[in-house]
Formats: C-alpha cells, structure tokens, sequence
C-alpha cells in the first residue's frame, strides 16, 4: 500500500534558525514527490517537487528538500526560518495503486518563534 | 491565471437540507479532485476526474454524497441529505496532465451542518 508519513505533529524553530520537516513515503514503482504549504483559511500552495534528477529540489520561498531513495525520505528545509514560515505543511506522493493517486501526509505545524 | 475558483466560501445550513458547492478548475486543466479537511481526519481525497470522467471515487464517504463534471470548466459536489458529521472544509482542485503535475488548490468551502 501506498502512504506517506509526516512523524512530527509540530515543529518549532527560532527565527534565522535552519528548519526541517521531515516526511517518509511508501510507493511502488518511481515516487513523485511533493511539498505544500497551508496558511489559515487558505488553501494548499505547491511548493516543491521532485520527479527524477538532483537529489536536491529547490522550490519557492527559499525552500529546498533531499530526496533519499535508500531512507526513502523527502525532508524539507529551509537554511533560515522566518516568522511568516509559520503554516501548515503536507508532504505528498503520487503512485500507482489501481489509479494514480495523490496521498497526503497528515500534515506538519511549523511554528518560527521570534 | 485565475486558479481555482469555488463557491461559496461559507455555507451554513440545517441538518437535512442538500448542499452542492461548486468547483471552477484552472483552464487547461484537465484532472479535478475534491479533498475534505476535519482536524481529526486531516485531508481526505473523495474524488477525482480526468477529462470529466470520475476515475476513483473510493473516497467519497456514503451515497449521500454525489459529484459531477458536466464540462471542463465545472463541477459539482453535493450531499443531499447533509448531515452535522458533513461540516468540514471541502477543496476542489486542479492539475494539468502528467505524472509530475501538481496540483493548484482553490481556497475551499467552509460547510457547517447545524
């Protein structure tokens, strides 16, 4: 089965800190992965994605993730964290299972404290 | 580019009545989900098309619940009769084709079931 793990429920950083938001996936076959981002009231904004290639993406707002086949982890960070980086994050996969689908995380809390 | 438009943002009515929101998909777009949002369940994919035709609608919690997409540029979800455990956040979204597309959310629709 197809699934895709967000282990922290909230992150907290201090602002100019480097952040990371961790995600772990299970697919069959080549992953396509995906990072969104949630502000309140908003709907999910994509932010990165890897297909194929560098093992390194870089997406908006100054946001990069590795992917890591043998850990089979797409991890997001960022080399400073501003306060207006506090939001929701989902980490995204998209497989084959019958129908190409789209499996979220659970979603990832990032407070960037002052 | 517009994105993805959806109508209305808030709705809020009495148990029983039948609620239909409505998706506006970005132009040349031709993939269509609609997720719902709870805090206890987190995102949940009900349904997608691809060129107007649902292809997994595994998601979709009950027959209560009923999608359409009668053209490109429009669909419907509708839950006749609604129930308070509907009231969530619903979000439509659209992707162009191919594997690696992400996909662009619209803001969603605010649904309370009194």
């Amino acid at each position: 089965a197809q699934s895709v793990a967000q282990p922290e429920d909230q992150v907290n950083v201090a602002e100019g800190n480097p952040l990371t938001v961790k995600c772990t996936y299970s697919v069959s076959g080549n992953p396509y992965l995906f990072w969104y981002v949630q502000y309140p009231n908003r709907g999910l904004q994509f932010l990165l994605k890897y297909i194929t290639g560098d093992n390194l993406v870089k997406g908006s707002y100054g946001f990069e993730a590795e992917f890591n086949k043998s850990q089979t982890s797409f991890h997001l960070k960022k080399p400073s964290a501003l306060v207006s980086d506090s939001a929701l994050y989902f980490c995204a996969v998209r497989g084959y299972s019958g129908t190409y689908k789209y499996i979220f995380g659970t979603g990832t809390r990032l407070k960037v404290l002052a | 580019d517009a994105g993805v438009i959806q109508s209305p943002r808030h709705e809020v009515t009495e148990m029983g009545q039948e609620v239909t929101l409505r998706c506006k998909p970005i132009s040349g777009h031709n993939s269509l989900f609609w997720y719902r949002q709870t805090m206890m369940r987190g995102l949940e994919l009900l349904i997608y098309f691809n060129n107007n035709v649902p292809i997994d609608d595994s998601g979709m919690p009950e027959d209560r619940f009923s999608a359409k997409m009668p053209n490109a540029s429009f669909s419907t979800l509708k839950i006749q009769p609604s129930e308070p455990r509907d009231s969530a956040v619903y979000f439509c979204a659209s992707s162009p084709s191919g594997q690696g597309q992400p996909q662009h959310f619209g803001d969603g629709t605010r649904l309370s079931i009194l």
